[in-house]
């Protein structure tokens, strides 16, 4: 069964400077979709970036893009000139395929601190 | 309505009472899902519905049912509920095989 590990339940970074939060999978497919959602304290989910696994090209959002390394099934995420606005929860998920049906599997998410 | 709305926003219940959270999209997405977001836990998968007339079993289905009579409506029942259903219940869609899901607001439920 496929998983999605986020090691890191909390990170923080300075206000205008970089952060990578990491997300590992572990699958047997080759054609999937990798995504990171964010979720404000609001507790709206909203679509940060996605990734398809058959593009070699790391997805990229304005400030934000990935790391996605196929082989080594790591997709981690990168936000640049961090912003107050960006603290939130950061979910990685994996979407598969089986037999037609487009299940998600979501990790256990990582709470990012941003500091004025 | 633009988008996906859930109703209730929150709700206290007792336990062994029937609930029912609904959940509608205006998106005419064919796939619908239900999520409980625990702490530490992520986000799991309780149903879903591929297309209208259609529903199947996630990764935490047990206390929970769903039904799929149209494609815009994708109502959650808990026919009595427990405790541990105490959770915050997101309901999301997708066209399948676009692959972005489209959540709802939530619904925060207590069971006492």
């Amino acid at each position: 069964a496929q998983t999605v590990t986020q090691s890191q339940p909390e990170m923080s970074v300075q206000e205008a400077e970089t952060v990578t939060l990491s997300c590992t999978y572990d699958t047997s497919e080759s054609d999937y979709y990798l995504f990171w959602y964010k979720q404000p304290p609001s507790r709206q989910m909203i679509l940060v970036i996605r990734q398809e696994a058959y593009k070699q090209q790391n997805a990229t959002e304005n400030r934000f893009s990935v790391n996605f390394q196929k082989a080594a099934k790591s997709f981690s995420l990168k936000i640049s000139d961090s912003q107050l606005g960006d603290a939130a929860m950061y979910f990685c998920a994996y979407r598969h395929t089986t037999s037609g049906t487009y299940k998600y599997i979501f990790g256990t998410g990582t709470r990012l601190k941003v500091l004025a | 309505i633009a988008g996906i709305t859930q109703a209730p926003t929150s709700q206290i219940l007792a336990a062994g009472r029937r609930m029912t959270l609904r959940c509608t999209q205006d998106m005419r997405h064919n796939a619908m899902y239900w999520y409980r977001q625990d702490l530490g836990l992520g986000l799991r998968l309780i149903h879903y519905s591929n297309t209208a007339g259609t529903t199947g079993k996630g990764e935490v289905p047990d206390g929970y049912s769903v039904s799929r009579a149209n494609t815009d409506d994708f109502p959650l029942t808990l026919a009595s509920a427990v405790p541990s259903q105490t959770s915050v219940y997101f309901c999301a869609s997708s066209t399948g095989v676009e692959d972005t899901q489209y959540f709802g607001p939530g619904t925060r439920l207590t069971v006492l």
